[in-house]
Parts: structure tokens; sequence; C-alpha cells
């Protein structure tokens, strides 16, 4: 059974690019969430999906980043205009669908973007 | 608001038992946990306590849960080199998982 899935693994973009982050969840997931890992910081929540729903976005910055999650395919966290500032790791989490054994989120390994 | 606080270093020699403190702030967390993330790698679920419990042991591992101080620590007994890393204590606020900053663990030979 895969583990939650990010590509690419590392991404490199100029400033003013548009970054592309994907995220597919493990097998049977239907919760995605989004985290930034600032460097020599702990995570930071972004946003909560649920297929084709947006469920919590209030860790989103205003402008630039959106998120979304499509009946078909993986979720794709987009970062429009990138600044140097968004340098981070950007880390994926799944989870269940709600039930009433442990919740947890399992998490993937992680995509680094670097904007220079 | 919530916040979860830990000690940024420690430094362990090795064999001898690890204790990583945390502090958090919203009482209402059902569950607390405690990842660990190795260089440029992803977090990885190391154990977890239900609010209701004051104690787990996981082989070598034991989470101690202090509820009225809102204090949690996680002791690594028997300390290994491969147990160096960055320990993240984080709690569930609603939806989302809140973590601290990291403790940072140095084995010492």
């Amino acid at each position: 059974n895969a583990g939650v899935m990010q590509n690419p693994r590392h991404l490199v973009r100029r400033r003013g690019q548009e970054a592309r982050l994907r995220c597919s969840p493990m097998k049977g997931h239907s919760h995605v969430y989004w985290y930034r890992q600032l460097p020599e910081e702990g995570l930071k929540f972004m946003v909560y999906l649920q297929k084709e729903n947006i469920i919590d976005e209030s860790g989103m910055p205003k402008e630039r980043f959106s998120a979304e999650f499509p009946k078909e395919g993986p979720s794709i966290l987009r970062i429009q205009q990138v600044v140097r500032g968004d340098s981070a790791a950007y880390f994926c989490a799944s989870s269940p669908p709600r039930t009433r054994a442990m919740e947890t989120q399992y998490f993937g390994p992680g995509t680094r973007l670097l904007v220079l | 608001g919530e916040d979860v606080e830990q000690s940024l270093f420690l430094s362990v020699r090795e064999g001898d038992s690890s204790v990583i403190n945390c502090t958090y702030t919203d009482s209402s967390s059902t569950y607390l946990y405690w990842y660990k993330q190795e260089p440029g790698a992803g977090l990885q679920l190391l154990t977890y306590i239900f609010s209701n419990m004051d104690m787990k042991q996981d082989q070598r591992l034991t989470v101690l849960l202090n509820k009225k101080d809102k204090h949690l620590s996680l002791r690594i007994a028997d300390t290994q080199t491969g147990d160096s890393a960055i320990y993240f204590c984080a709690e569930k606020g609603g939806d989302k998982i809140i973590f601290g900053k990291g403790t940072r663990l140095h084995i010492l030979p």
C-alpha cells in the first residue's frame, strides 16, 4: 500500500514564475491537507480539502496561493508569481474518511521549493 | 490561541535516555502526537496519545501526558545514533495538526 506521494521532490523556480506541487493521497483516503515548513521552523497548516471541496483554508496566504483536489487526479497546490519568501518545504498529508478510529494524518515526503 | 512549545536542542550520550518536553495550549485537543523528521525527509508518526490517557509505552518510546499542566514528554530509552533527528510535538486542533518548532536531538558518542 503506497504512502502519500508528492512530486516533484525538489522544485527550483525564478521569481515571478509559477510553482505547481502535486499530492496523491494514500489509497482510500479522501482528505488532503497541505502544510508549509519554513527553514528551522515547524510545519504550519495551510489548507484542508476533500474531493472537489475546500474545507478549511485559514492558513493559506490571501494572494498567489490556491489549492484544489479534483474528483480525479492528485491534489494541486499552486503558487503564482513566486517570491524568495516562498522557499520552503511543502508537505501534503492525507487521512481516511471520518471514523471513530485514530484520527491522524499520514505525511508525504514533501516538495522542497527553492526560489532564486 | 493554539500554540505548541518545545526546546530547540537536546544532546544525549549514546545508550542514555532522551527526554523531550513539550507544552501546548489547547485544552480541548483530543490527540497529541510525536513525529520524527530525519534530514531531507518527510514526517514519520512515532506515536500518539489520546487526551484521556496519561501514559503510553511502545517499545523504547514512552509518552507521558499531564493534562492539568498541558505538558507532554517523549522518552527514548537506550538512545541510538539512528535516533538523531528532529522531533515534533503536535496537537490536534480541529481538522488541522498544530506543530511545535521541533527539538533537534544530537547523539554524542
